[in-house]
């Protein structure tokens, strides 16, 4: 699996956007980028994935670059519960497990 | 239920003593999978299951970490002779076969007195 790259910890307001980056510079032409976050004294929680093309749901928005090199998971208005481990994931969309690197700690202050 | 049910929630045990860790995934996942968490640490992969096929058992850490899976149904974790730095949160997560989507239980608090 490609290796990800993600700033340990990041601060953001609540109410503003959430920037989250994530790089994976040795990504392959078949790997996904997956994010998961991990609250706190749970497990870690499906938020979105993607091949190439952006995509959107109803929790987050998954910007990838047009190289496939880096990507950013964006929270539009982040909440004191969206406080957690973020983590980004790079694999092939078939086979064995995750890898789950160490994440970016995430905290939303008011 | 809905969704993925480990038991217990959390586990007191002595040194040396043997634990078995319950892990119930989603009806009709295939593929299902044991992290460990430390404190303060990331998750660390340990085995996974899909359908009939052999595990991949590469993340056990030891010969006295063991897992088991009856078809697609219950697996359980099994911890021999425990250790003090067995102590962790243990994770089970399931998925469909072709999805990637991991879904995660609670999880079990082990701690090795």
């Amino acid at each position: 699996d490609a290796k990800t790259t993600q700033p340990t910890s990041m601060d953001c307001a609540e109410g503003r956007a959430a920037n989250l980056p994530c790089n994976h510079s040795t990504i392959s032409g078949n790997e996904y980028v997956y994010w998961y976050r991990q609250i706190h004294s749970q497990g870690p929680q499906y938020i979105i994935h993607g091949l190439k093309n952006n995509e959107t749901n109803e929790m987050a928005s998954l910007i990838i670059t047009e190289d496939r090199k880096s990507s950013t998971l964006i929270l539009p208005h982040a909440t004191l519960r969206d406080t957690a481990v973020y983590y980004c994931i790079v694999r092939v969309n078939a086979g064995n497990m995750l890898t789950f690197g160490g994440g970016t700690r995430l905290m939303v202050k008011p | 239920g809905a969704g993925v049910s480990q038991s217990p929630s959390n586990k007191v045990t002595e040194k040396g003593k043997d634990v078995e860790l319950r892990c119930d995934p989603i009806s009709g996942h295939t593929a299902l999978y044991w992290y460990r968490q430390r404190l303060g640490q990331g998750l660390e992969f340990l085995i996974y299951f899909q359908g009939n096929s052999a595990p991949d058992k590469s993340g056990l850490p030891s010969d006295r970490f063991s897992a088991e899976r009856t078809g697609e149904s219950v697996s359980t974790l099994t911890i021999q002779r425990t250790q003090q730095e067995d102590s962790a949160v243990y994770l089970c997560a399931s998925s469909l076969d072709r999805v990637r989507k991991l879904f995660f239980g609670s999880g079990t608090q082990l701690s090795v007195l």
